[in-house]
C-alpha cells in the first residue's frame, strides 16, 4: 500500500524567508501527485498538482513543487513566506490503478511577522 | 456557488445519540468521500463511493454509515456517538480517477 510521508511536523520561520517542505511516497509506480493548504478553521484548498510533464510545478501564492521521480519525491517550495501563509500543508499521492488518494500526516507551518 | 457543501458546520451532542451530516456537491463528480481530520490534523479517510461501488475504511467503526439518494449527495449518519467521535468531518468529490480532492467546509462535531 502506499505511504506518505511528510518529514516536517511543525516548521516555524519569520516572514521573508524560504520554505521548503518534504514529501516522500513509496510506491514506485506512476503517481498524481498534490499539495494541499488548510489554513486556521478552513477546509482544504489545492496549491498545486502534477499529473505529468514538466516535473516542476507551479501553483497559486508562488508555491512550487518539484517531483524527483528518483528519489520518489515531492517538495513544496516557496521563496518568500508571507505572515498569511500560516497554515497546515497535506502532501497526497494517487497511485496507478486507485482513486483514492493517501495523505500525509501534515506539516503545520507558522510564520512570524 | 459553493462547489461543496455540509450541513451543519457545527454539532454538538450527547454521547448514545444517533446524528447525521449531509453533503451535497454541485460540480456533478462521479465520486464522493468522507474524511475524519482529529486534533492533531491527521486526516483519515472513511469512505468513498461512486454509483458503482462503495469503498469502506476497514478501521471505521459500523456505527458510521454512508447514505447517497443520489449522485450528487453522500450523506454521513452515526450511530451511538462516542467521545472519540468528536473531530472534523470533511466531505469531498473528485471526478475520474485523477484523484483531485475538492473539500466541503468541514463539520465540527463535538461529543459531551
Amino acid at each position: 500500500a502506499q505511504s506518505v510521508s511528510q518529514h516536517n511536523h511543525h516548521v516555524i520561520l519569520s516572514e521573508a524567508a524560504s520554505l521548503e517542505l518534504g514529501c516522500n511516497y513509496s510506491y514506485g509506480g506512476t503517481v498524481n501527485l498534490f499539495w494541499y493548504v488548510q489554513y486556521p478553521g478552513q477546509h482544504l484548498q489545492l496549491l498545486l498538482k502534477y499529473f505529468s510533464g514538466d516535473p516542476l510545478v507551479k501553483g497559486i501564492k508562488g508555491f512550487e513543487a518539484e517531483f524527483i521521480k528518483s528519489k520518489f519525491s515531492f517538495n513544496l517550495r516557496k521563496p518568500s513566506v508571507q505572515w498569511s501563509d500560516t497554515a497546515e500543508y497535506f502532501c497526497a499521492v494517487l497511485s496507478g490503478g486507485s482513486y483514492i488518494p493517501t495523505f500525509g500526516r501534515g506539516t503545520s507551518l507558522i510564520v512570524h511577522p | 456557488d459553493t462547489a461543496v457543501s455540509q450541513t451543519p458546520k457545527y454539532l454538538v451532542t450527547q454521547m448514545g445519540n444517533d446524528k447525521s451530516i449531509k453533503c451535497e456537491q454541485n460540480l456533478g463528480h462521479d465520486t464522493m468521500y468522507w474524511y475524519k481530520q482529529d486534533s492533531k490534523k491527521f486526516l483519515k479517510i472513511m469512505f468513498s463511493y461512486n454509483n458503482k461501488e462503495l469503498i469502506i475504511n476497514e478501521t471505521v467503526p459500523n456505527r458510521f454509515s454512508p447514505k447517497s439518494p443520489d449522485k450528487a449527495h453522500l450523506n454521513l449518519h452515526i450511530n451511538s456517538l462516542e467521545l472519540g467521535d468528536s473531530a472534523v468531518y470533511f466531505c469531498a468529490s473528485s471526478q475520474g480517477t485523477t484523484g483531485e480532492q475538492f473539500f466541503g467546509p468541514g463539520t465540527r462535531l463535538t461529543v459531551l
